[in-house]
């Protein structure tokens, strides 16, 4: 079955110190790992995905299948990024996206 | 192309009556998913199309939501007779599988709120 876990509800840093967000997933086959995110009141926005393997924003996210974990990273948190983050997963050959519960981080000045 | 296009925005009612969120997806989308978002159970996926078919409809809540895509252009999810519980910001989102993209974009959500 697919599922996404998202161990943390709530995560609070302060402005400067580095953010992690973690990340597992259940899936039996090869899938496609996103992290998107909500600002207040907006949309659900693509944050970034594991094949693009690129910075956003200063996040960056690694693949592990080992350990099946997609843990979003940032060095230096910043107060705009402050949002809801939802992990997702989906499969090449079609299937539906499939989100976590969400970790809403704050970052406090 | 504008985006994934939800309406109404906001919508309140009373318990009991009909209401229906539309939903116009990205031109050249194949997938259309509907999802509903509460504080309490987060991001629910209730069902999703593609090419127009309803391939897994398992999160709809019960028999009072109903959802249908008569067109690749046109969606709507209709509750009746709503409930104060179906009080939520129901999210519309499209995809394509081509190309490699697969990538969901979201729709700005309508606010629902039952009294």
């Amino acid at each position: 079955a697919q599922r996404v876990t998202q161990p943390e509800k709530l995560l609070s840093v302060f402005k400067g110190a580095p953010v992690e967000l973690k990340c597992n997933y259940s899936y039996s086959g090869s899938p496609e790992l996103f992290w998107y995110v909500q600002y207040s009141r907006q949309r659900l926005q693509l944050l970034l995905r594991h094949i693009s393997r690129e910075s956003i924003k200063g996040f960056t996210a690694d693949l592990n299948k080992g350990e099946t974990s997609f843990h979003l990273k940032k060095p230096f948190a910043q107060e705009e990024d402050s949002a809801m983050y939802y992990c997702a997963l989906s499969g090449f050959s079609g299937q539906n996206f499939v989100f976590g519960p969400g970790t809403r981080l704050s970052v406090l000045p | 192309d504008a985006g994934v296009i939800q309406s109404p925005r906001h919508e309140v009612t009373e318990m009991g009556q009909e209401v229906t969120l539309r939903c116009k997806p990205i031109s050249g989308h194949d997938y259309l998913f509907w999802y509903r978002q509460t504080m309490m159970r987060g991001l629910e996926l209730l069902i999703y199309f593609n090419n127009n078919v309803p391939i897994d409809d398992s999160g709809m809540p019960e028999d009072r939501f109903s959802a249908k895509m008569p067109n690749a252009s046109f969606s709507t999810l209709k509750i009746q007779p709503s409930e104060p519980r179906d009080s939520a910001v129901y999210f519309c989102a499209s995809s394509s599988r081509g190309d490699g993209a697969n990538v969901l974009t979201f729709g700005a959500g309508s606010r629902l709120t039952v009294l």
